[in-house]
């Protein structure tokens, strides 16, 4: 059984409009959520986290939620860009584990 | 200058052979990693290395070994491969302490087929 889920393989956005990654967890111990960007031919890259202590954090275009009572958080990307076009995992952090979903590919229309 | 850097980035091989895949990182981290991708796309920790010492090490086949030298290098070496091997591997590190916020730095992967 997974833990951590993202149930949106793909999702297509028009450029300029918000989009919306979700991700839901199983297991409440955890320091950090991590969001990870990842292109074709490269490794992740980081983009924005949250501590399990807080309920939102914000890094220019991006912002992530965390709804700890339904375990759930998402990222928001607003406004969409082309170059957003990617696949988006998010991670749960616990000490010095990383345990990661399975990704949602985000598409970008111009 | 590459912070995490894995080599080879492409490696094809047959059955049975033993192969290795090297990676180095410049960021005076602590702790290193080794990610497989399989085909489905998930990316699933194999061993995590601290300071040259196992801490975790998932439920991986004892054909996998990896070898930390030092806390820069985190190897991994491959006996006997099998189809079920063929998966990009990235190699990841992270710092501890102080202004961490849990970012994972990766490589650019090592994509492994075996034929």
């Amino acid at each position: 059984d997974q833990q951590v889920k993202q149930n949106s393989p793909s999702l297509s956005v028009q450029e300029g409009r918000i989009s919306i990654l979700n991700c839901d967890y199983t297991n409440s111990m955890f320091d950090y959520f991590l969001w990870y960007k990842k292109y074709p031919a490269e490794g992740p890259t980081f983009l924005i986290s949250i501590s399990s202590i807080k309920d939102k954090n914000e890094d220019g275009r991006f912002t992530v939620f965390l709804n700890k009572s339904a375990k759930h958080l998402s990222l928001h990307i607003v406004p969409s860009q082309p170059g957003d076009s990617a696949v988006y995992f998010c991670a749960e952090n616990y000490g010095q584990n990383f345990v990661f979903g399975p990704g949602t590919r985000l598409s970008v229309l111009p | 200058d590459t912070a995490v850097s894995q080599t080879p980035k492409y490696l094809v091989t047959q059955m049975g052979n033993d192969k290795s895949i090297k990676c180095e990182q410049n960021l005076g981290h602590d702790t290193m990693y080794w990610y497989k991708q399989d085909s489905k796309k998930f990316l699933k920790i194999m061993f995590s290395y601290n300071n040259k010492e196992l801490i975790i090490n998932e439920t991986v086949p004892n054909r996998f070994s990896p070898k930390s030298p030092d806390k820069a290098h985190l190897n991994l070496h491959i006996n006997s491969l099998e189809l079920g091997d063929s998966a990009v591997y990235f190699c990841a590190s992270s710092p501890q302490g102080g202004s961490y916020t849990g970012e994972l730095f990766f490589g650019e992967g090592s994509r492994l087929t075996v034929l």
